[in-house]
C-alpha cells in the first residue's frame, strides 16, 4: 500500500524563524511529489517536484526532493502569522494523476 | 479561487439519508477528482472521472457512487450515511494528463446527525 508520512504532525515558532518540514514516501510507482498549503478550507498548490536535487523556490519557500532517499523538505524562511496552515505533501502514483496524501503538519505561526 | 465550484458549503443531516455533492471542474479541465478529509486523517482519495468516465478508484465505500456528466460537472452521491461519514468532501479538477497538479475547491462539510 503506498504511503505518505510527514513530520512533525504540528509546530509552533515564532514569527521570523526558519522551520523545515519533512515528508517521506513509499509507494509502488512514484510520478511525482507535491506540496500544498491548507488554510481554511481548500488546499492551494506550492510546489510540484519530479527530479531530484533540484530546489524549486518561491519567495521565502522552497523545496527539495531525494528520489533516493524518499523523502522531501519544504523550508519557509522568516516565517510570518500568515504562514500558518496546514502543509500537506502528496504523491502523483499513477498514470491519471492520482495523489495519495500525508496527514499534514500544522504549522502555527506566534507573534 | 482555484475555478473548481462545490456546492453546498455545508450540508447537515440525518443518519440512513442520502445527500448529494455537486461539483464544477475549472473551465477546460476535464478530469475531476473526490477526495475525503476527516479530522483525524489526511485527504483520502475516493474516485477520478475523465470526460465522463471512470478513470481511478480508492476506498470509495459501496455507499457511495459518483458520476460525471456531459458538461463535465460531476456529483457525488452518499446513501444510508452514517455518523462516521462525517467529513469534508473536496473536489479537485486538472485537464487529465499524467503529471499535473491538482486545484481544489473550497469543500462541502457533511455533519451526520
Amino acid at each position: 500500500e503506498d504511503k505518505v508520512v510527514q513530520s512533525p504532525l504540528s509546530l509552533v515558532v515564532h514569527e521570523g524563524d526558519t522551520v523545515t518540514l519533512n515528508c517521506s514516501y513509499e509507494v509502488t510507482n512514484f510520478r511525482s511529489l507535491l506540496w500544498y498549503k491548507q488554510e481554511k478550507k481548500a488546499p492551494t498548490f506550492l510546489f510540484m517536484l519530479t527530479s531530484s536535487g533540484i530546489e524549486k523556490k518561491s519567495g521565502r519557500l522552497s523545496s527539495i526532493l531525494d528520489k533516493k532517499e524518499l523523502f522531501s523538505i519544504l523550508n519557509i524562511t522568516a516565517t510570518q502569522t500568515g504562514d500558518s496552515a496546514i502543509y500537506l505533501c502528496a504523491v502523483n502514483t499513477g498514470t491519471a494523476s492520482k495523489l495519495t496524501f500525508g496527514t499534514g503538519t500544522r504549522l502555527q505561526v506566534t507573534l | 479561487d482555484s475555478g473548481v465550484t462545490q456546492t453546498p458549503k455545508h450540508l447537515i443531516t440525518a443518519t440512513g439519508q442520502r445527500v448529494t455533492l455537486r461539483c464544477s471542474p475549472r473551465s477546460g479541465d476535464l478530469s475531476v477528482y473526490w477526495y475525503q478529509q476527516s479530522l483525524d486523517q489526511g485527504l483520502q482519495f475516493l474516485i477520478q472521472y475523465y470526460n465522463g468516465e471512470e478513470r481511478a478508484k480508492g476506498n470509495i465505500l459501496e455507499r457511495f457512487s459518483a458520476q460525471q456528466f456531459p458538461d463535465l460537472h460531476s456529483e457525488l452521491n452518499l446513501s444510508s450515511l452514517e455518523l462516521g461519514d462525517s467529513a469534508l468532501y473536496f473536489c479537485a479538477s486538472s485537464f487529465g494528463g499524467a503529471d499535473e497538479k491538482l486545484f481544489f475547491g473550497s469543500g462541502t462539510q457533511l455533519s451526520v446527525l
